[in-house]
């Protein structure tokens, strides 16, 4: 069944530390797209893909980083995690078969990823 | 500025009844208008999406309405269950761009109590 994964799903870690969330889809949608949300708020575009070795930063400023070495994998990196990191990150993707009869792109999210950094 | 509103912030309803939230907007140009369905500890799920030229669209219990000429669009639940439970986001896109960007609400938290 396609669909679009997240993990970890929770992770609780200290202050330095590295981090990666991974992010998968089995749709071959061409474009991924990264959020971060707070809670009582709105979503936040942090980073976005148009296809492979595309990525570009969002509305969001966002000290996190992002590859596309493939086109089902998105992963976000941390490379020195902070208390103000603490949010949940959510992954989506859009794009064929998934586009309306009217063109528009509609988001497929994954379950999300709850960051705490202590 | 572009803006997505919404309201009620909050709403508690019985089991069986029925309610409706509300989403105003300030983008434009305008492309569509979508409401998604959040779980707590989860990623929304499309229920609608519409565009300028739809004035209704209906996902089951779900019928969301749009009236681009007062830039507003509501969702009505019908005979709500306890499942309905979730945060209600409206997400307005633009033509702005190939993509069209997407515009946020904060959504509305909705609670069914039996």
């Amino acid at each position: 069944e396609a669909d679009i994964y997240q993990t970890p799903r929770y992770l609780v870690i200290g202050t330095g530390k590295k981090i990666t969330l991974e992010c998968s889809q089995t749709m071959g949608h061409d474009k991924m797209y990264w959020y971060q949300q707070d809670p009582g708020m709105e979503l936040h575009l942090i980073h976005y893909s148009y296809g492979v070795n595309s990525t570009e930063k969002g509305d969001l400023s966002s000290e996190s980083t992002v590859s596309r070495i493939r086109t089902e994998h998105f992963p976000l990196t941390l490379e020195s995690a902070r208390p103000s990191h603490t949010s949940q990150y959510l992954c989506a993707s859009s794009g064929f078969p998934g586009r309306t009869p009217s063109g528009a792109n509609v988001l497929t999210f994954g379950a999300g990823s709850r960051l705490t950094v202590l | 500025k572009n803006q997505v509103e919404q309201s009620p912030q909050s709403l508690i309803i019985l089991e069986g009844k029925n309610c409706t939230l509300q989403c105003n907007y300030t983008v434009s140009p305008f492309s569509n208008l979508r409401w998604y369905k959040q779980d707590t500890g989860r990623g929304p799920v499309s229920l609608t999406i519409m565009t300028f030229s739809e004035n209704t669209k209906s996902n089951g219990r779900y019928t969301a309405t749009l009236d681009a000429d007062t830039k507003q669009s509501s969702l009505h639940i019908t005979a709500s269950q306890l499942s309905d439970s979730a945060s209600y986001i409206c997400v307005v896109s633009d033509r702005g761009s190939t993509l069209g960007r997407l515009y946020f609400g904060r959504g509305t938290q909705l609670t069914v109590w039996p």
